[in-house]
């Protein structure tokens, strides 16, 4: 069974421009999670869905950060315009509200961004 | 608001046992995660204590007292491959049962 998948692995961008990362959460998950995570930050919520709906947005740093989910099997999350201190791992997590004894997430593999 | 405290950096020797404290400040409180993550890769789940007591899952248990705020990760014969980063992270009441708040992490080095 995949897990949680993410797109790019890599990414490397110059300062100003638009980054869109990609997230395919696991078949059957109704909730999607993106984090941030930096050395300085440690892992920092961003948002959350539930159903394809935002649920808790109060992590996103700013206006230049968006995040969608238009169906069960897809979410992005972007930034426009990217800035250096953007620099971080991106992860996606899914979980299952039916795991209510533990709610463990599952973390994708992450998305390495560098900004320029 | 939540807070977490963690050890930055644990050290000790193969077959050996560490215990990894974990303190949390949080209104609601509802549960204790425990997640390991070696460099490079992904947090995965290891532990999740909701009551008072220990767990235990192989090599690996976990305890929570929540009278005192407080929990620990215990590993015990320790392998190489445990080198990692340990994360607690705590679930509330007040910010939705899925949601998990993580600590800064504990750097685990194990030698030879």
């Amino acid at each position: 069974d995949a897990g949680v998948i993410q797109s790019p692995r890599h990414e490397v961008t110059e300062m100003g421009q638009e980054v869109t990362l990609r997230c395919k959460p696991i078949s059957g998950h109704d909730y999607l999670f993106w984090y941030r995570q930096t050395m300085m930050r440690g892992l920092e919520l961003l948002i959350y869905f539930n159903n394809n709906v935002p649920i808790d947005d109060s992590g996103m740093p700013e206006d230049r950060f968006s995040a969608k989910m238009p169906n069960a099997s897809f979410s992005t999350l972007k930034i426009q315009p990217s800035e250096p201190r953007d620099s971080a791992v991106y992860f996606c997590a899914s979980s299952l509200s039916e795991d209510r004894a533990r709610a463990t997430q599952y973390f994708g593999p992450g998305t390495r961004l560098t900004v320029l | 608001g939540q807070s977490l405290e963690q050890p930055s950096e644990v050290t000790a020797v193969e077959g050996a046992i560490v215990q990894i404290n974990c303190t949390y400040q949080t209104s609601g409180f509802y549960g204790l995660s425990w997640y390991q993550q070696h460099d490079g890769g992904a947090p995965t789940f290891l532990s999740y204590n909701g009551l008072d007591g220990l767990e235990e899952t192989g090599r690996f248990s976990s305890f929570l007292s929540r009278s005192d705020s407080y929990g620990y990760l215990l590993l015990q014969e320790l392998q190489m491959k445990d080198s990692a980063s340990y994360f607690c992270a705590v679930r509330s009441e007040n910010t939705g049962f899925q949601k998990l708040v993580f600590g800064t992490g504990t750097r685990l080095l194990v030698s030879p």
